[in-house]
């Protein structure tokens, strides 16, 4: 079991400019999320996978955003046209289904806008 | 809805001293509760969590957390802290329906001094 895995751990883009970040979530676990955490303040939920369907979005994904999951394994969370207000640690986490089951977080990927 | 409060930002305690942390939550339908803690620039280890069954749960480095119903709090103890235990420290709740995400509380940085 090597864990929730992310790419790549640290992102430094210009405004304006497309940034991608990968997961990889611990294998055979078919719900993947996506949060994202500002300085001081705890992750909020982005979005949610179910194997490769997306079932839920949040308000805080803006269209600038977009998260796939083609082929129900690893991830892509994307934005484009990046601001300053993006700026944030991005949080991927699985687990698998089943009521109660404990959510695994990777180590994050930080998003630095200048 | 749900929301979490974490009363405290920051707690600072000194080496073997006793600690608690604060946490409250609303939620018009039961929950399930969580403990996470963060080291820093990595993500987020589950500390404990309160499913159903026995109020009180317990970690395997010392910590413990009560589950009251009542008072919708789940505050998190440990008799005696050590330096290694400084952290921020996130309060979350799910509800049992099936996406399974998870509302963090805003964090509390436990701050252990020699």
């Amino acid at each position: 079991d090597t864990g929730v895995s992310q790419d790549p751990r640290h992102k430094i883009t210009k405004r304006g400019q497309n940034v991608t970040f990968r997961c990889d979530p611990i294998s055979e676990h078919n719900r993947l999320y996506w949060y994202r955490q500002t300085l001081g303040q705890g992750p909020e939920f982005l979005t949610y996978f179910q194997n490769e369907a997306q079932l839920e979005k949040s308000r805080l994904l803006s269209d600038r955003f977009s998260a796939e999951r083609p082929k129900g394994s690893f991830s892509t969370l994307e934005i484009q046209r990046t601001e300053q207000g993006d700026s944030a640690m991005y949080l991927c986490a699985s687990r698998p289904t089943g009521t109660g089951n404990t959510i695994y977080f990777g180590e994050g990927s930080w998003l630095t806008v200048v | 809805a749900q929301s979490v409060t974490q009363l405290d930002s920051q707690v600072p305690v000194f080496e073997e001293a006793p600690v608690e942390l604060r946490c409250n939550y609303s939620s018009s339908v039961s929950v399930y509760l969580f403990w996470y803690v963060q080291y820093p620039n990595q993500g987020l280890q589950l500390l404990l969590k309160y499913l159903s069954g026995s109020t009180l749960v317990e970690s395997i480095n010392g910590f413990e957390a009560e589950f009251n119903k009542s008072q919708t709090s789940f505050h998190l103890r440990k008799p005696s802290v050590h330096i290694s235990d400084t952290a921020e420290y996130f309060c979350a709740v799910s509800d049992p329906s099936n996406t399974g995400k998870l509302i963090f509380g805003q964090g509390t940085t436990l701050q252990v001094k020699p």
